[in-house]
C-alpha cells in the first residue's frame, strides 16, 4: 500500500519556536487529516481539511490543503512541551461509505525547554 | 461518554495461537477499520467495513480475519498464519456528514506481543 511522503522525519526544537511539517503525494485526495499520537496511544485528530486551498486553524495549529490536492502542511506556533509526539498526515479517498486513509510516515517532534 | 474502546490494552499470546482483539464504538458510525502500526512507521490498513455484515480487505489482510455482526462492534482475529503478529493494533470508525465530508477517529489501541 501507498504511504505519503512526510517531512521532516524528526525535529528537535526549543520551546516557543514555530514548527512546520508537510506531506506530499503522487495521488490526489479529497480530504487531508492531521493527527497527533502520544506513545502507546491512538492518534488524536487535530485538523481536517476538505477543500483545495483551504486554510484551517485550531488554536496554535494551522493546516492547509494544497491547491493541487496532492499536498498539505501543518504549522504549530509557539511550541510548548506538551506538543511532543508524533504527527501524522493522512490523505483520504472516499470509497462508498468508507473512507480509506493513506498515512504519512510521521514527524517526531521533540521540544526542549 | 461516546467513543471507541479497544480491549485489552496489552495482550500476550504464544506463537501458533489465534487471538481476538475487541473494538466497540458508540458513535453510531457506519464504517469501521483496523490498522496495524509497527515501531517508527505509519499505519497500515488491515480490514475495513462499511456496513454490518460487510467487510473488505485492506493492504495487509493476510493472516487476519474480521466480522461485523453489529454496527457497534468490529473484532479482529489475528490467526496463527500471520507471520509477524507483534504490533500495535488500532481500531477506527468514520462518519460522513451531510456535506459529504469524512472524518475518522481512533481508539486507544491494543499492543499485541507474541512470545
Amino acid at each position: 500500500g501507498q504511504q505519503l511522503n512526510q517531512s521532516p522525519q524528526s525535529m528537535f526544537i526549543q520551546e516557543g519556536e514555530d514548527v512546520s511539517m508537510n506531506c506530499t503525494s503522487s495521488s490526489i485526495f479529497n480530504t487531508w487529516l492531521w493527527y497527533k499520537q502520544d506513545p502507546g496511544e491512538g492518534p488524536v485528530l487535530l485538523i481536517a481539511l476538505y477543500k483545495a486551498g483551504e486554510l484551517t486553524s485550531n488554536g496554535r495549529l494551522t493546516a492547509q490543503f494544497g491547491i493541487t490536492r496532492k499536498d498539505s502542511f501543518l504549522n504549530i506556533s509557539a511550541s510548548i512541551p506538551s506538543d511532543v509526539g508524533i504527527y501524522f498526515c493522512a490523505g483520504l479517498l472516499n470509497t462508498g461509505t468508507a473512507s480509506k486513509l493513506t498515512f504519512g510516515t510521521g514527524t517526531r517532534l521533540q521540544v526542549t525547554l | 461518554d461516546g467513543g471507541i474502546t479497544q480491549s485489552p490494552k496489552y495482550l500476550f499470546r504464544k506463537e501458533g495461537q489465534n487471538v481476538t482483539l475487541s473494538c466497540e464504538q458508540n458513535l453510531n458510525h457506519d464504517a469501521m477499520y483496523w490498522y496495524r502500526q509497527d515501531p517508527g512507521q505509519g499505519l497500515r490498513l488491515i480490514y475495513y467495513s462499511q456496513i454490518v455484515n460487510d467487510f473488505q480487505k485492506g493492504d495487509i489482510a493476510e493472516g487476519y480475519s474480521v466480522s461485523r455482526e453489529k454496527k457497534e462492534s468490529f473484532p479482529l482475529t489475528v490467526t496463527s498464519a500471520q507471520k509477524n503478529p507483534t504490533a500495535f493494533y488500532l481500531c477506527a470508525s468514520s462518519i460522513r456528514d451531510r456535506g459529504g465530508r469524512d472524518t475518522q477517529y481512533f481508539g486507544p489501541g491494543t499492543r499485541l506481543t507474541v512470545l
